[in-house]
């Protein structure tokens, strides 16, 4: 049982949008911030959003991130068949002093 | 350009020791916390704990302290995970991550090390 929740998968079709939700609580999401990866199969995870809702350099902007109070979601606009993946929130936890991740969602692009 | 490399796959028996390492490069090596993040098989990833190079200030999850130790040698940018006695349940992939400014943003990872614990 993974501290963030996280829908176990989700599904799109090419050009769609799609979101993904991480709940947390008032020690993690709700008071520090929320980081997205994304794990392509067989590969290491791969940082897509830090800070709620930056992009490091290279990620497209059609990846976005946002947070409000003890959630935070992960949206793709414009889906393309490489998305489908792994995709995991992580955020630090004030009352078990560490990193906490989601359990991940997988995305299907149908 | 940064890199983590990390050391090979790892083929071990219950009870045995194992120190798998990843060596950074292409930046200031003792100025940027080092994570450790195990992903067992068809599972999610799990934070062991993380160190600081500079000064090897380190810092377990509860989950992990006393299972395993973390160590650097800012000498040759190269940080370390340690057991002392593996068990089957050991099995998994372990990736080292680069932190950012903030306590989860790992911007750089490692490739993996792949640990397989069987009699």
């Amino acid at each position: 049982q993974s501290v963030l929740t996280q829908p176990p998968s989700a599904s799109g079709t090419p050009g769609q949008r799609v979101t993904f939700s991480c709940s947390g609580s008032s020690s993690n999401i709700g008071s520090n911030t929320v980081n997205w990866y994304q794990q392509l199969p067989g590969t290491a995870p791969k940082l897509l959003i830090y800070n709620n809702n930056r992009r490091p350099s290279g990620v497209p902007g059609r990846f976005s991130g946002s947070k409000s109070g003890t959630s935070a979601s992960l949206a793709i606009s414009g889906l393309q068949s490489e998305d489908e993946a792994d995709y995991y929130c992580a955020a630090w936890d004030d009352s078990l002093s560490g990193v906490v991740f989601g359990g991940g969602t997988k995305l299907t692009v149908l | 350009e940064v890199q983590l490399v990390q050391s090979g796959a790892e083929v071990k028996k219950p009870g045995e020791s194992l120190k798998i390492s990843c060596k950074g490069s292409g930046y200031t090596f003792s100025t940027y916390w080092i994570a450790w993040v195990r992903q067992m098989p068809g599972k999610g990833l799990e934070w062991m704990g993380v160190i600081y190079p500079g000064d090897s200030d380190t810092r377990y999850s509860p989950s992990f302290e006393g299972q395993v130790s973390i160590s650097a040698d800012k000498s040759i940018t190269t940080a370390y995970l340690q057991w002392t006695s593996l068990k089957a349940s050991d099995s998994a992939m372990y990736y080292c991550a680069r932190r950012g400014d903030g306590y989860s943003d790992f911007h750089f990872w490692g490739q993996g090390t792949l640990l397989t614990v069987s009699s």
